[in-house]
């Protein structure tokens, strides 16, 4: 069966420092790996999307970058962490292909405090 | 551009009464339609979801949604709420066409069951 592990959990960082979250998918070949960010009141904001090794679809002009260097490792990352990157990151994949029909299924997310 | 409408942000109910929460899509082409819950503490989990064929799809736990094409929306109902049912939920659409494979998310809906 499939699983998505998704790391840290918790994550306390000072303001300017660099960021990095790891994302990795079990049990299937190229998958679509996306990240999310929930904030309350805004719901789930679509950051970044990846079809393939190397594709990487960004949705919002932000201080953050992804990187797909493997088929089931995405990885979340910022040079300098403003305040405004706190939140909640989820990290989900769906199988692969563009036909739809598949759900996507998320990670357990990390708490990113900016200090 | 995709997007996604839920009307309401906060709904509180008492327990047996029913439910509908609204959801409206943007989008020109074929989607599939999902609604997902997250409990307190816990990750997002698929309750149900559209594909093809009958507009009426059963979810989990008691819960229904109803594709109506010509109004884009997707909503969901449950005749007679539970307190356990208190929870997040988030509606969501993925465009089929041209190769898209984004998913996109309302911005929630909190609903408190109260016994």
């Amino acid at each position: 069966s499939q699983t998505i592990h998704q790391w840290p959990a918790t994550l306390v960082q000072p303001v300017g420092s660099p960021l990095s979250l790891e994302c990795t998918v079990e049990g299937t070949s190229n998958p679509n790996l996306y990240w999310y960010r929930q904030a309350a009141g805004r719901g789930l904001q679509l950051l970044f999307y990846s079809v393939g090794i190397g594709q990487i679809s960004s949705e919002v002009p932000q201080n953050l970058s992804a990187s797909r260097p493997q088929d089931r490792q995405f990885i979340l990352s910022s040079k300098k962490l403003l305040l405004s990157d706190s939140g909640f990151y989820l990290c989900a994949w769906s199988p692969p292909g563009t036909t739809g029909n598949t759900e996507a299924f998320f990670g357990q997310g990390t708490r990113l405090t900016v200090v | 551009a995709q997007s996604v409408s839920q009307h309401n942000h906060h709904v509180i109910l008492s327990e047996a009464a029913s439910l509908e929460l609204g959801c409206n899509y943007s989008y020109g082409g074929t989607v599939n339609l999902f609604w997902y819950v997250q409990y307190p503490g816990q990750h997002l989990q698929l309750l149900l979801k559209y594909f093809s064929g009958d507009p009426l799809v059963k979810g989990i736990k008691g819960f229904e949604a109803e594709f109506i094409k010509s109004k884009f929306s997707f909503n969901l109902r449950k005749p007679s709420v539970q307190w356990s049912d208190t929870a997040e939920y988030f509606c969501a659409v993925r465009g089929l066409s041209g190769g898209y494979n984004k998913l996109i998310f309302g911005a929630g809906t909190r609903l408190a069951v109260h016994p």
